[in-house]
């Protein structure tokens, strides 16, 4: 099993762009979640999603959209990037809400 | 509102010595709790959960001891070494997992 895989590693864009950083797993979870990073900060919820087809938002959610169109996608949609965007991005799975969560390696965003 | 927080932001400790981090939680209804584990560049991992109807999980060399009287918990490293070094986030779940801002461990020779 691959785990959780996330696309791209690293990300540069201008303020004003939009971009989908791609999170995918293969271990048939159905809760899925995107996380923010900021240095030297706890992660913080951005949306999650509890199946296909399901979503809904965390801490953070704005600026962001998700969808669940599988089981095994979650991706993140920044419609519109700020500098305030600038982050570390982690995405994540595991079987239920009371289950480990596995992480991906994450996304590097800098927002200009 | 819903918070975690943790007491040391920095620990440092000896070789061999026994590492305890703690973090107060503020939500009585949250049922679940998770330790993590970040190096440098990586995602959080996985160390060690434990559930609400228990006060003491162990693991392999890891403790995790939770109060519900006073909404703390605890993670006990045993014979800390220098692979422990890192970043150990707890996290709750009320209904979604909620992290707290983190505790770097040092591990000096």
């Amino acid at each position: 099993n691959a785990g959780v895989t996330q696309t791209p590693k690293f990300q540069v864009l201008k303020t004003g762009q939009s971009m989908t950083l791609q999170c995918a797993q293969d271990m048939n979870h159905e809760y899925m979640s995107w996380y923010r990073q900021d240095p030297g900060m706890g992660l913080r919820l951005i949306h999650y999603s509890v199946g296909a087809g399901i979503t809904d938002q965390g801490e953070v959610p704005n600026g962001y959209n998700v969808s669940r169109s599988t089981t095994e996608d979650f991706p993140l949609r920044l419609l519109s990037a700020a500098p305030s965007q600038t982050s570390v991005y982690f995405c994540a799975s595991s079987p239920g809400h009371y289950n480990e969560q596995f992480f991906g390696p994450g996304t590097r965003l800098t927002v200009l | 509102g819903e918070s975690v927080g943790l007491h040391l932001p920095t620990l440092s400790v000896q070789e061999g010595d026994n590492s305890i981090i703690n973090c107060a939680y503020s939500n009585s209804a949250s049922d679940y709790f998770i330790w993590y584990k970040q190096e440098s560049g990586k995602g959080p991992q996985f160390i060690i959960d434990i559930r609400s109807n228990m006060d003491k999980r162990q693991g392999q060399r890891v403790t995790v001891l939770l109060n519900k009287t006073v909404k703390h918990l605890s993670l006990q490293i045993a014979a800390t070494q220098p692979g422990d070094s890192a970043v150990y986030f707890c996290a709750e779940v009320p209904d979604k997992l909620i992290f707290g801002t983190g505790t770097r461990l040092q591990v000096f020779p």
